[in-house]
């Protein structure tokens, strides 16, 4: 089925460890994002990359870096895990032609850091 | 900076009465508006926008919203509440900058529909 696919979809990390997180849409969208989802927080945008080549950061980016390696691939990487970057994780994409675009989700990456 | 704000952390409902869930918004410029809900352990799933035209805007599985611009409101309705319409209710605005967009999103809003 056509949408955006995460994975892994549950992980554990120790303090301190390095894990990517990868998402792929098929889809053929311009724009793809990290979101990551805390209870009470809502979804906050870690990094959003408009297009290929090209990211930006969003607004809590701090302990993140990201890649948009090719238009239908675009990873999250953590790089030393702390405790506070356990949370759910939604990758997400769009098209940017045209007005009023919504988003298409992944199903999500659920990660402990402990 | 554009802004949405969810007042309520819960809403509940019998099944079969009317339900909305509220949403306001802060924008500069005109409004991009959004709700998506999200099923357990799901990704967020699109339910319905506001570009322009009609205040009142149908969407997906009998949603509606109504966009109230002097009070700066888009509150999601439904005329009759099923109970598998229990999940969480995220209002979300259109932020653009040079080359696209983003998405800021409210914190959410859960919704439980007893039968």
């Amino acid at each position: 089925n056509a949408g955006v696919t995460q994975t892994p979809k549950f992980q554990v990390l120790k303090t301190g460890q390095s894990m990517t997180l990868q998402c792929a849409q098929d889809m053929n969208h311009n724009s793809m994002y990290w979101y990551r989802q805390d209870p009470g927080m809502g979804l906050r945008l870690i990094y959003y990359s408009a297009s290929e080549g090209t990211t930006d950061k969003g607004e809590v980016p701090n302990g993140y870096n990201v890649s948009r390696l090719n238009k239908r691939e675009f990873s999250l990487r953590l790089e030393s895990a702390a405790p506070s970057q356990t949370s759910v994780y939604f990758c997400a994409s769009s098209e940017v032609k045209g007005a009023g675009h919504g988003y298409t989700f992944g199903s999500g990456t659920r990660l402990t850091v402990v | 900076a554009q802004s949405v704000a969810q007042p309520e952390d819960q809403v509940n409902v019998a099944e079969g009465n009317p339900l909305t869930v509220k949403c306001t918004y802060s924008v500069s410029g005109n409004p991009y508006l959004f709700w998506y809900v999200q099923y357990p352990n799901r990704g967020l799933q699109f339910l319905l926008k506001y570009i322009t035209g009609d205040n009142l805007v149908k969407g997906s599985y009998g949603f509606e919203a109504e966009f109230n611009k002097s009070q700066t409101s888009f509150h999601l309705k439904k005329p009759s509440a099923l109970v598998s319409d229990s999940a969480l209710y995220f209002c979300a605005v259109r932020d653009d900058y040079t080359g696209g967009f983003k998405t800021i999103f409210g914190a959410g809003t859960r919704l439980f529909v007893k039968a």
